[in-house]
């Protein structure tokens, strides 16, 4: 099956600037997540979308980031403006409603560059 | 809040040697724990998954250990290549969602 895909893969912007990600999970997975990492750091997630409803968004920064899940498969992750602490990876990752496994499965990333 | 440290930061071995990496969480009630390698520029990959209700999982060369009432678990990579080399993030499942460590970079001299 096809794993996570997101575009673009890397981007670079200035600060005030806005930038925009895609992610399209595996198929049938309801489950999608967005985290953010930071060099050095472990993944942090932003939010989770549960078919098209966010389940949790509590580490989003609601002032400059938003994302959205319309139809219940893809996904964009906005942030306007950029700030330079806001350069990091950002992963798309999904899981099945049905696997009681919770296993994540993640993409490639966006690596985002703010000057 | 959970927090997951990892142990040793970075760790430089010659091939073929045994290594244990190792990775601690601060609240037990976890659904299970994931271990992940990154490499450079890359995403994340999935290379074992323990419920909560076991105590290990292998996959090849990789046995990955969970003791929950200790709020420890290891990763045992036997005979290490060169192409082991990469990050490995480990990451608890539990009320709060995934959280991961910050990663032990391991590097395998040829």
């Amino acid at each position: 099956e096809a794993g996570v895909a997101q575009s673009p893969r890397y981007k670079i912007i200035e600060k005030r600037q806005s930038v925009a990600f895609w992610c399209n999970p595996i198929s049938g997975h309801a489950t999608l997540y967005w985290y953010q990492q930071i060099l050095g750091q472990g993944p942090k997630l932003l939010i989770q979308f549960q078919n098209n409803g966010v389940v949790d968004d509590s580490q989003l920064p609601k002032d400059r980031f938003s994302a959205e899940r319309l139809k219940g498969v893809d996904s964009t992750l906005k942030i306007q403006p950029a700030k330079l602490e806001d350069s990091a990876v950002y992963l798309c990752a999904s899981s099945s409603l049905t696997s009681s496994r919770g296993e994540q499965y993640f993409g490639p990333g966006t690596r985002l560059t703010v000057t | 809040k959970q927090e997951v440290t990892q142990i040793p930061a970075a760790l430089s071995v010659p091939e073929g040697e045994n290594l244990v990496l190792n990775c601690s969480f601060t609240d037990s009630a976890i659904y299970n724990l994931q271990w992940f390698r990154q490499d450079p520029g890359k995403g994340l990959t999935s290379l074992l998954l323990i419920q909560s209700s076991q105590r290990e999982q292998t996959s090849g060369r990789l046995n990955a250990s969970l003791d929950k009432s200790s709020g420890r678990s290891t990763l045992y990579i036997a005979a290490s290549q060169p192409g082991d080399s990469a990050t490995y993030l480990c990451a608890v499942n539990g009320a709060d969602g995934l959280t991961f460590g910050k990663g032990t970079h391991l590097i395998i001299q040829p």
